[in-house]
């Protein structure tokens, strides 16, 4: 199947780390993706991994990668109230046409208070 | 980052017209741009593929008749929503993608459609 699992929501007070995980279905995916949306505006991709690397940094984010169990997380340090938003995790899968398509997860709602 | 523009970010209609949502590259070529749903709350669902010059390829249970894609240009791919009904009412995402290989999607600001 095409399920990508994350949990709903979470809260986390500003300045605190915030850690959103993430369950996907095909290990063959060779890019997995963390995309951020805020209220009633488009998607906007924060940061991806490639699927031979376990780890990858990039300023307050760190994406983490266990592919023997198909689990993506996503940790931002010292969370500001910006960071409210949803954030969705994406792999990647062969499309219909040869065109590879991304399968977003069901979404975590994150809420960050002062 | 490569810029893509939805038109209109927001329309509401009467059941049973026709509406045209405009999803634009501005500052590159997508040969390929990805219609999304998304229904309050939940996560992004893939309608079709847009393909410059070719007919689009639609999801399972994704009505092609009902949902009518059109990629003239390398910049430009349109969704009409004919014979719209409440239910059809949703927020609609484009993106485009810089490469087939990538799954680095640029994104639109989405479209809200309501039907009334």
């Amino acid at each position: 199947g095409e399920d990508v699992e994350q949990s709903l929501f979470l809260s986390v007070r500003e300045g605190d780390s915030s850690v959103i995980n993430c369950t996907y279905t095909d290990s063959s995916s060779t890019y997995l993706y963390w995309y951020k949306q805020e209220p009633g505006a488009g998607l906007q991709l924060l940061t991806y991994i490639f699927s031979n690397m376990d780890m990858k940094q990039d300023q307050r984010l760190t994406v983490l990668l266990n592919k023997k169990d198909k689990h993506l997380s996503l940790r931002i340090a010292d969370t500001q109230t910006g960071d409210s938003a949803i954030y969705f995790c994406a792999e990647i899968l062969p499309g219909n046409t040869g065109f590879q398509k991304l399968v977003f997860g069901t979404g975590t709602r994150l809420l960050v208070s002062p | 980052g490569a810029v893509v523009s939805q038109h209109p970010s927001w329309v509401i209609c009467k059941s049973g017209t026709s509406v045209k949502i405009e999803c634009r590259s501005l500052d590159f070529q997508a040969t390929t741009m990805f219609w999304y749903r998304q229904f309050p709350k939940q996560s992004l669902m893939l309608m079709a593929t847009s393909n410059e010059g070719s007919k689009a390829t639609y999801e399972q249970g994704v009505e092609k008749d009902k949902f009518l894609i059109n990629h003239a240009s390398l910049t430009l791919s349109t969704l009409t929503v004919t014979s719209a009904h409440p239910e059809d009412s949703s927020f609609y995402i484009c993106s485009a993608s810089l490469g087939i290989n990538t799954g680095e999607l640029f994104f639109g600001e989405g479209s809200r459609l309501t039907v009334l």
